[in-house]
């Protein structure tokens, strides 16, 4: 079984559409995260939940609007999406907040806005 | 703010060698650090951390990270390389997020991709 699974895998899409990529994790974790990760590499944290509660946001543009319906998902959706959007998305969880449980990640989900 | 450096882009290495992948961190406080692979199309995966206690740390597939808290070091190290150890690996430390309240995030550096050459 697949701890993290995130859908869609690729994603396709023109400039201004309304988007949504779904997680699940299956660890029974209580802490879960966004990342995103540009065209070099780099990664980034987007928001992090923990049961349900926004933890952090790092000054993601409010077209980004996380929901965590319960502690075993955390979906992402994104309003008036733009060329800069283009990333892969990858959704992961940990055991919970504290900093030293490892992250687990999702096979991530690849953004192209047209 | 607390960070990771990885100094080198590419790390080529002949099988069978030993191979390190360089990583740097500066902290405000103890360091939680840790190390994570990712293969072409998928997401990062765990290999080993350092929190406290022996500075050699060993992890999965046979990699192993020295913790040196005066060159505020942790190279990841592993005796003999594979070809199928070729991938992108990423140094990563734990901080505290302004954003958060004080909550703690992991932060990564850029990735050091890794050629394990036949």
């Amino acid at each position: 079984d697949t701890a993290v699974s995130q859908t869609p895998k690729y994603l396709v899409t023109q400039m201004g559409n309304d988007k949504s990529i779904k997680c699940e994790q299956n660890l029974g974790h209580d802490t879960m995260y966004w990342y995103k990760q540009d065209s070099k590499k780099f990664l980034k944290i987007m928001f992090s939940y923990n049961n349900k509660e926004l933890i952090i946001n790092e000054t993601v543009p409010n077209r980004f609007s996380p929901k965590s319906p319960d502690k075993a998902h955390l979906n992402l959706h994104i309003n008036s999406l733009e060329l800069g959007d283009s990333a892969v998305y990858f959704c992961a969880s940990s055991q919970d907040l504290r900093g030293n449980s490892p992250l687990h990640f999702g096979n991530g989900t690849r953004l192209t806005v047209t | 703010a607390q960070s990771v450096a990885q100094p080198e882009d590419q790390v080529n290495v002949a099988e069978g060698n030993p191979l390190t992948v360089k990583c740097t961190y500066s902290v405000s406080g103890n360091p939680y650090l840790f190390w994570y692979v990712q293969y072409p199309n998928r997401g990062l995966q765990f290999l080993l951390k350092y929190i406290t206690g022996d500075n050699l740390v060993k992890g999965s597939y046979g990699f192993e990270a020295e913790f040196n808290k005066s060159q505020t070091s942790f190279h990841l190290k592993k005796p003999s390389a594979l070809v199928s150890d070729s991938a992108l690996y990423f140094c990563a430390v734990r901080e505290i997020s302004a954003n958060s309240g004080g909550y703690q995030k992991v932060t990564f550096g850029i990735g050091t991709k890794l050629q394990v050459i036949p």
